[in-house]
């Protein structure tokens, strides 16, 4: 039981490359999400998912898609990344739809040059 | 904006000392829940509590839920130097999956 496994760690683009961080849970947990951590700040939630082929919006989706085509993977593309993007990024998950405590990965840091 | 605003930002004390945080949300909730990050790493859940409930304790943790001023506290009695970490406010807005992230309290906690 590996729980939430990000990949990868780190990882350094120039704009406008595009890129797909991976996010895996073995526990069968129906629901995904992304957040995004910026330097002394909160997280702030990118997309969700609350089961296979369901995703929807956080409060900071722009320049970023996401599908879930299983319940283990939830992959989070960014297709033209820009300066902005630089962040630290958290994938977390939890058993069901209900709003309960998530679980989250170890994030992946990423820099927009 | 966030839904969740913490106070204070930063917060240094002795070992040994009692530390509270505070957190003020926006909208109403179905429950509340505090997690703590080291520095550069996932965050840990620590504490939830539900709408209906103004209190709870596990081991060295308190929470509070005052839902008329839409704020809760957290504390955390008898520091250690090992509590050193941000703590982040998140919730759980009604009728809504998503969990909602303040801005977090940093606590140093000084041997």
């Amino acid at each position: 039981n590996a729980g939430v496994t990000q990949t990868p760690k780190f990882q350094v683009l120039k704009t406008g490359q595009s890129m797909t961080l991976q996010c895996a849970q073995d526990m069968n947990h129906e629901y995904m999400s992304w957040y995004r951590q910026d330097p002394g700040m909160g997280l702030r939630l990118i997309h969700y998912s609350v089961g296979a082929g369901i995703t929807d919006q956080g409060e900071v989706p722009n320049g970023y898609n996401v599908s879930r085509s299983t319940t283990e993977d939830f992959p989070l593309r960014l297709l033209s990344a820009a300066p902005s993007q630089t962040s630290v990024y958290f994938c977390a998950s939890r058993p069901t739809r209900v709003n309960e405590k998530l679980l989250f990965g170890s994030g992946t840091q990423l820099s927009v040059l | 904006s966030q839904q969740g605003e913490e106070d204070p930002q930063a917060l240094s004390i002795q070992e040994g000392e009692n530390a509270t945080m505070n957190c003020s949300y926006k909208t109403s909730i179905n429950n509340l829940q505090w997690y703590r990050q080291n520095s550069g790493r996932g965050l840990v859940h620590l504490i939830l509590i539900r709408s209906n409930e103004r209190e709870k304790h596990s081991g060295r943790l308190r929470v509070t839920l005052d839902t008329s001023k839409k704020s809760s506290s957290l504390l955390i009695t008898a520091s250690r130097a090992a509590d050193t970490a941000s703590y982040f406010c998140a919730t759980a807005p009604d009728s809504s999956y998503k969990l909602i992230f303040g801005s977090g309290t940093r606590l140093l906690v000084r041997p």
